[in-house]
Formats: structure tokens, C-alpha cells, sequence
């Protein structure tokens, strides 16, 4: 089965600027993955963010925006707020099925 | 609003079986496929499988394949996952999550339910 990599572990500073990727052990990450990106805090269900590459919902904060970035697909986070410290999962198609990325852990500090 | 409750989650032996629930409500079953995902202990999510708006699909996952099945029964607003043959690397909290259109694979989340295997 296809394996996702993302970046285990990243700081950032409140007000800054984080890109988080997402890679596929099959290639290029393409809109033909359809990249979905979640939150998940500490002891709480996973909350999607971002789908389909760049498409937010109606509950997701305005500094985070996806896209498809060098053969991944990314999360950018601008204006990092104190609360968005968390643990961040992709997820992709890959013709079969769907897969998670191993999340990252982000902390702002 | 959308409310997804997983349920019949437990302790069970290596070997033994559990049906998790899935009550779905706020929101018509039938227009939307259904996921379920687990995650053990310290670890990251895994995706299992869905069922789609048809009832077709699978589990997806290799390591549960001839041993987990999904089902849903719209008329109940329920999706189950039946999981035989348990094994202790089975051990997770067992999440069902909602598609939506648009390729919106997880767009909501129950709270999930514990699933311990061991003697």
C-alpha cells in the first residue's frame, strides 16, 4: 500500500508562518489524490480543515490554506495562533483507497 | 446538526469478535458514504474503509481484509463495522466519519470508541 510522509515534528512562532507537506511513496501528489488535511488536539476526535487540495469548510479558520507545492500537497498556516498547536494528518486517494500521512506534530512556541 | 455516536466498543479476548455501531443523525445516511478509522494507542490515524451511498465498498486496509466488514443500514441511520478474529495490534479507538461531495473524505467525526484486545 502506498505510504505518506510528512514531517514529524515542526515549531513555529505565534504570528508566523508553518507549511506542513505531504508526500506519496508513488510519486507526485496530484489533484488526482484529492488531498484532505485534520486537526486533531489531544484526546479529541480528528476535525477536517481543508479537501479536495485547497476547498475549506464552513468552520475553517481563514490563516490555513492547502495546496500542491513541489509534488506534495501542503498546508499553509499564516498568523499562527497559540491554539492551532496540534497534531495535523493529510490524507489521499491512491486509486484504491484512502491513506493517511503519519501527522505532524506542530508546536508553537 | 450532524451527529455521528460509535458504540460497542470493549474489552475482548484475542480471537473474538465485536460489532461497532454508527448512529447517524441531523443528516439524510443514504446521501453520503460512510468511513470508519482507527487509531491505536500514541499512534496516527488509519484509514479502514467506507461504504458508499449504495452500500458498496470494502475495508480497505490489509490487515483487517476476510476479517473486518462494513455495513450500513439507512433505514436505521446505522453503519457497523463487524471485526472477527481480533488481535492485540487491533486495539484503537475506532472513529466513523462522514464523506461528503466533492471528494470531502471525513468532513465529520464521532467521538469514537475504545476497542482493547487482550487475555
Amino acid at each position: 500500500q502506498t505510504v505518506v510522509t510528512q514531517e514529524p515534528s515542526l515549531t513555529v512562532s505565534p504570528g508566523g508562518t508553518v507549511t506542513l507537506t505531504c508526500a506519496s511513496s508513488t510519486g507526485a501528489v496530484t489533484s488526482a489524490y484529492f488531498p484532505s488535511w485534520f486537526q486533531q488536539q489531544p484526546g479529541q476526535a480528528p476535525r477536517s480543515l481543508i479537501y479536495n487540495i485547497n476547498n475549506k469548510h464552513s468552520w475553517t479558520p481563514a490563516r490555513f490554506s492547502g495546496s500542491l507545492l513541489g509534488g506534495k500537497a501542503a498546508l499553509t498556516l499564516l498568523g499562527v495562533q497559540p491554539e492551532d498547536e496540534a497534531e495535523y494528518y493529510c490524507l489521499v486517494y491512491d486509486g484504491s483507497g484512502w491513506v493517511f500521512g503519519g501527522g505532524t506534530k506542530l508546536t508553537v512556541l | 446538526e450532524v451527529q455521528l455516536v460509535e458504540s460497542g466498543g470493549g474489552l475482548v479476548q484475542p480471537g473474538g469478535s465485536l460489532r461497532l455501531s454508527c448512529a447517524a443523525s441531523g443528516f439524510t445516511l443514504s446521501d453520503h458514504w460512510m468511513a470508519w478509522v482507527r487509531q491505536a494507542p500514541g499512534k496516527g490515524l488509519e484509514w479502514m474503509g467506507n461504504r458508499k451511498e449504495d452500500g458498496s465498498g470494502e475495508c480497505f486496509l490489509d490487515s483487517v481484509k476476510g476479517r473486518f466488514i462494513i455495513s450500513r443500514d439507512n433505514a436505521k441511520n446505522s453503519v457497523y463495522l463487524q471485526m472477527n478474529n481480533l488481535r492485540a495490534e487491533d486495539s484503537a479507538v475506532y472513529y466513523c466519519a462522514r464523506g461528503d461531495r466533492g471528494y470531502a473524505e471525513g468532513a465529520y467525526w464521532g467521538q469514537g470508541t475504545q476497542v482493547s484486545v487482550s487475555s
